[in-house]
């Protein structure tokens, strides 16, 4: 059983949405990375969180350590947001780092 | 900007060949990872070094070797190719300055296919 999951696992929104992924994890972890896999395959850190929030341009990420869940937001979403986003948390797995299956969002003009 | 290469964008492979993957970071980041990646499993980790000349295994290490002979260049090995070993493979490095500040950089990955 992954100990983190992602919800949705699949995501369809019209351009300008505002887009919520969540990341639920049962293992004690100590930070959470969120990841961005555009078609192609190359993978983007986005943020690295311990608590409270973090903001990049459309992007926010929250994080409740003592809740184990965190989510990323996107305001104004954009047909170019489209990819596979992916929540790992730090504290678990051989390299410390226990990795969610994914969301695979797709915004459509 | 650091910079993850990963050799090949795309392999095709036959079965009991050995293949060589490489991976080449600038940033002299000292720990390197491989994953492979495939559909509904997400990333697993299959080697991972902290340091030259230093690999531990991770949670699926069945069938691969790695070498870091250097601290930039981390290669994964395929002693003998399977089709089960056609994946995505995903090489990353990270530079780690604690629990809660840590930088993960990933290469471009490669799709193997072993026919």
């Amino acid at each position: 059983k992954n100990e983190v999951e992602q919800s949705p696992q699949n995501l369809t929104a019209q351009e300008g949405e505002f887009i919520t992924i969540n990341c639920s994890y049962s293992v004690g972890i100590s930070a959470l990375h969120w990841l961005q896999q555009h078609p192609g395959g190359g993978i983007v850190s986005l943020f690295m969180l311990s608590s409270g929030k973090k903001k990049h341009g459309r992007l926010i990420a929250t994080i409740n350590i003592q809740e184990k869940h965190s989510s990323l937001h996107i305001t104004a979403s954009h047909p170019r947001d489209s990819a596979v986003y992916i929540c790992a948390g730090r504290g678990g797995g051989a390299d410390g780092l226990t990795f969610g299956k994914g969301t695979h969002l797709i915004i459509q003009p | 900007d650091v910079k993850v290469t990963q050799s090949s964008r795309y392999l095709v492979k036959r079965t009991g060949e050995k293949v060589f993957l490489e991976c080449v970071q600038d940033m002299d980041h000292e720990n390197m990872f491989w994953y492979r990646q495939d559909p509904g499993l997400g990333l697993r980790l299959i080697y991972f070094s902290y340091d030259v000349k230093m690999k531990e295994k991770g949670d699926i290490p069945e069938g691969y070797s790695v070498s870091r002979e250097k601290k930039e260049r981390f290669s994964l090995i395929l002693e003998s190719a399977s089709t089960n070993q056609t994946s995505m493979y995903l090489c990353a490095s990270s530079l780690y300055q604690g629990a809660t500040n840590e930088k993960l950089f990933f290469g471009s990955g490669t799709q193997l296919s072993v026919l």
